[in-house]
This record gives structure tokens, C-alpha cells and sequence, in this order.
């Protein structure tokens, strides 16, 4: 079975900074890739999905972006964060039908 | 397009009695289901799903759920709680034979299971 990879576990970044978290997939090839962010500990707001190398579609329009610069990283990024940018991140590899998660991001923005 | 709702923001229960955490979809076609749970500040854990077979499935932990197409739902059941099955709880949907999209969640369901 897949393991998915995040990193880090927690960031603290002020306002208008920049923002990379990653995200790498172990024991699996070609995966599609899917971030998520979770605010106030609620509902799953589906940000970007890869389905291959260069390919990033999104759900919503905002400040983040996404890459995939490798078959199995897939990146988030910001130029500059928002305070509304934060919240728990959560990166997620299809596995027989449904999702393996990773472990997530918890970003504050102050 | 394909939706998912919880309809309880909180489910409260006594350690030892039954859980029910409800969920409806819709979905065209046969969906795909699932659940999962959340611990706090941790990613969630696949409890277990349905995509074709027995209408009731069994799954980690002593949950099960059944699917019930005619009232389109997928609630979440265990015949005793534990302490430790508190949680944030999600029902999920996936559209059939589309391994590229995404799963749809609900917006979770907190159970609390008292001592």
C-alpha cells in the first residue's frame, strides 16, 4: 500500500510571505494527487488534483498553486500568504477506490 | 453533481450503546462510498467503503455501515462505543468508474462517546 509524505507538520508564517509545502507518495507509480484544506477542524475543501507529471487542475480560485514536478511530489505553494490561507492541509493519493492521506500541514498566518 | 450530507454536526453517546452517524448522497449512477475518521491535528483513516456486493459492510475498528439505495444513504453503525471512538467522522462519495476525480466529502460528523 501507498505512504504519502508530509512536510512540515506545522508552520507559523506571517502575512504576504511565501509558502511551499510538499507532499511525496512511496510504494506506487503514476498516482493521482489531490490537495485538501481543512478549516476549523470542518469539511474538506478540494483545492488541486494531478492525474500526471505537469498536469495540475483546480477547484478553486485563489492565491495558492500547485505543481508536479516529479511522478510522485506534488507541491503547494503561495506568493503571498493571506490570513484566510490558513488551516490544515492535507494531501491525498488514490488507493483502491478511495484515498490514502497524509498525516497533513496545520499553517497559521498571523 | 455528486454531493454527500451529514446531516449532525454532533453525535452524543454513552460508552456501550449503539452509534448511528448518518449520511446521505447523490450521485448519478452506482456511487462509490466511504467513511472515514479524524483524530485531532491527524490526517484521516479509511474505516471502510462500498463499491458493489453485500449492501452491508463491515470494517476497521468494529464499524460497519450498509447501503441503502432506494433512501440513497450510507450511515455509520457499531452495536457498542468506546471511549476512544470519539472522532470527527466523513462520508464520502465518488462517482463510479472515475478513478480521476475527486472524492466529494461531507463536513463531518463529531461523535463524543461518554464514560
Amino acid at each position: 500500500s501507498q505512504t504519502i509524505h508530509q512536510w512540515p507538520a506545522t508552520l507559523v508564517q506571517p502575512v504576504g510571505s511565501p509558502l511551499s509545502l510538499e507532499c511525496t507518495v512511496e510504494g506506487t507509480s503514476n498516482p493521482n494527487l489531490y490537495w485538501y484544506r481543512q478549516a476549523a477542524g470542518r469539511g474538506l475543501q478540494l483545492l488541486f488534483y494531478s492525474v500526471g507529471i505537469g498536469q495540475i487542475s483546480s477547484e478553486v480560485p485563489q492565491n495558492l498553486s500547485a505543481s508536479r514536478p516529479q511522478d510522485r511530489q506534488f507541491i503547494l505553494s503561495s506568493k503571498k500568504l493571506l490570513l484566510s490561507d490558513s488551516g490544515f492541509y492535507l494531501c491525498a493519493c488514490d488507493e483502491e477506490g478511495g484515498y490514502t492521506f497524509g498525516s497533513g500541514t496545520r499553517l497559521t498566518v498571523v | 453533481a455528486q454531493s454527500v450530507a451529514q446531516p449532525e454536526d454532533q453525535v452524543n453517546v454513552a460508552e456501550g450503546n449503539p452509534l448511528t452517524v448518518k449520511c446521505t448522497y447523490s450521485v448519478s449512477g452506482n456511487p462509490y462510498l466511504f467513511w472515514y475518521v479524524q483524530y485531532p491535528n491527524r490526517g484521516l483513516q479509511f474505516l471502510l467503503k462500498y463499491i458493489t456486493g453485500d449492501n452491508l459492510v463491515k470494517g476497521s475498528y468494529g464499524f460497519e455501515a450498509e447501503f441503502n439505495k432506494s433512501q440513497t444513504s450510507f450511515h455509520l453503525k457499531k452495536p457498542s462505543a468506546l471511549v476512544s471512538d470519539s472522532a470527527l467522522y466523513f462520508c464520502a462519495v465518488r462517482e463510479p468508474n472515475q478513478a480521476g476525480t475527486a472524492l466529494i466529502f461531507g463536513k463531518g460528523t463529531t461523535l463524543s462517546v461518554s464514560s
